[in-house]
């Protein structure tokens, strides 16, 4: 039974960088949600998709996050010229099919900035 | 937007001892789970609860919809069961998160 899996693991970068994180969700599963969770809070929403299709987008993922699922298969988040207040654990969820589903989460990517 | 408020924010208890975790939320929701977030930071699902009662072991969690709250138990507790743990509801298709209680188990 293969779980949600990110990759990679860390991330150390200099600030301005651009960064780019994998997400591969549970195999039936078509829903998908990228999260961040900074030093002692609980996670945040940033986006999910249905499939390929990207259906919402919170305020958070400012012009400089984009967030893809070619294939509705698996998924990348990119940085942009990255910021120190970036520096955060970024998750990934998935979740079967029809309403109601619970969500599974992946390990998550750690990303730090220099 | 909605508001979900755990209690309490920290908790310090010695191996053996029993505890009672609590989600207050602010609106109807379609979805509530419990997580434990261990110090590797790896989100654990403990329960898919939005109504009713569910027991895993040494841990149980009720929740209230009509009243809504949420209520995780847990007995006999052990230094694993230390970390952070989260009630996180649906709301459309995202989950809300709360601030989290932070336990801490000692020998």
């Amino acid at each position: 039974d293969t779980g949600v899996s990110q990759n990679p693991r860390h991330k150390i970068t200099k600030r301005g960088q651009n960064v780019t994180f994998r997400c591969d969700p549970i195999s039936e599963h078509n829903r998908l949600y990228w999260y961040r969770q900074t030093l002692g809070q609980g996670p945040e929403f940033l986006t999910y998709f249905q499939n390929e299709a990207q259906l919402e987008k919170s305020r958070l993922l400012s012009d400089r996050f984009s967030a893809e699922r070619p294939k509705g298969s698996f998924s990348t988040l990119e940085i942009q010229r990255t910021e120190q207040g970036d520096s955060a654990m970024y998750l990934c969820a998935s979740s079967g099919q029809g309403a109601n589903q619970p969500q599974h989460f992946g390990d998550g990517t750690r990303l730090s900035i220099l | 937007g909605i508001q979900v408020e755990q209690s309490p924010p920290d908790l310090i208890l010695q191996e053996g001892a029993n505890s009672t975790l609590r989600c207050n939320f602010s609106d109807s929701v379609n979805n509530l789970q419990w997580f434990h977030q261990n110090p590797w930071g790896q989100l654990i699902n403990l329960f898919y609860i939005p109504s009713g009662t569910k027991q895993n072991g040494r841990l149980s969690a009720t929740t209230v919809a009509t009243e809504r709250y949420s209520l995780l138990y847990i007995s006999s507790s052990q230094t694993t069961d230390s970390g952070v743990y989260f009630c996180a509801v649906g709301h459309t298709d995202k989950l809300i998160f709360g601030t989290g209680t932070r336990l801490q188990v000692f020998p």
